[in-house]
């Protein structure tokens, strides 16, 4: 069974630019996370979408937005990007909702410059 | 609001045990979960243990959760250098798969 596929892995983009990473979930799981992972705040919680609706939203600035699609693959996007948004995005998609047992992806590494 | 602690670093020999602790503030935390993570890889489900239970062991590993103490520790025991990684403890009250998870200790192990 494939694991959490998420894309690009690698980004570089300037200041003021807007991104949009893309995730696969394991084939059957309905729910999609997004975690942002910095070496000062550590693991924070973005977003979560079931059903393509979303159930929860971390303390992030409406510049971060997400959406899923009827076949679970989920976006998110960050738009007027700042240095600050450099970090390590991670998916995790979950067979249900309320489970906990998050399967992450590898993520996607955005640097802003 | 919700806070989880968790040592930065601890340094084991292989064959030893290794014990990893966790704090956390909010008593209404329903699930505590660990998980790891390995240089450029995502994080990694170890094991979880919900609120009314006291203990929980798969394998090598021991969870064990003190509640009125809001403290949380895994155990490996016959630690590996396969086992040096990053290890997260998270908590979770219900609301989705949302989680909070503590800043990460890295277990290092030497040969």
């Amino acid at each position: 069974k494939a694991g959490v596929t998420q894309t690009p892995r690698y980004l570089i983009k300037t200041r003021g630019q807007q991104v949009t990473l893309s995730c696969s979930p394991i084939s059957g799981h309905r729910s999609v996370s997004w975690y942002q992972q910095t070496p000062g705040q550590g693991l924070q919680f973005l977003f979560e979408y079931f059903s393509e609706t979303q159930r929860n939203k971390g303390n992030f600035p409406g510049r971060f937005s997400g959406r899923q699609f009827s076949n679970s693959r989920s976006e998110m996007n960050v738009s007027t990007l700042e240095l600050g948004d450099s970090a390590l995005y991670l998916c995790a998609s979950s067979l249900e909702k309320n489970t906990g047992e998050l399967f992450f992806g590898e993520g996607s590494r955005l640097t802003v410059l | 609001g919700e806070d989880v602690e968790q040592s930065l670093f601890l340094s084991v020999r292989e064959g030893d045990s290794s014990v990893i602790n966790c704090t956390y503030t909010d008593s209404s935390s329903t699930y505590l979960y660990w998980y790891k993570q390995e240089p450029g890889a995502g994080l990694q489900l170890l094991t979880y243990i919900f609120s009314n239970m006291d203990m929980k062991q798969d394998q090598r590993l021991t969870v064990l959760l003190n509640k009125k103490d809001k403290h949380l520790s895994l155990r490996i025991a016959d630690t590996q250098t396969g086992d040096s990684a990053i290890y997260f403890c998270a908590e979770s009250m219900d609301a989705g798969n949302m989680l909070t998870f503590g800043g990460g200790t890295r277990l290092m192990v030497k040969p």
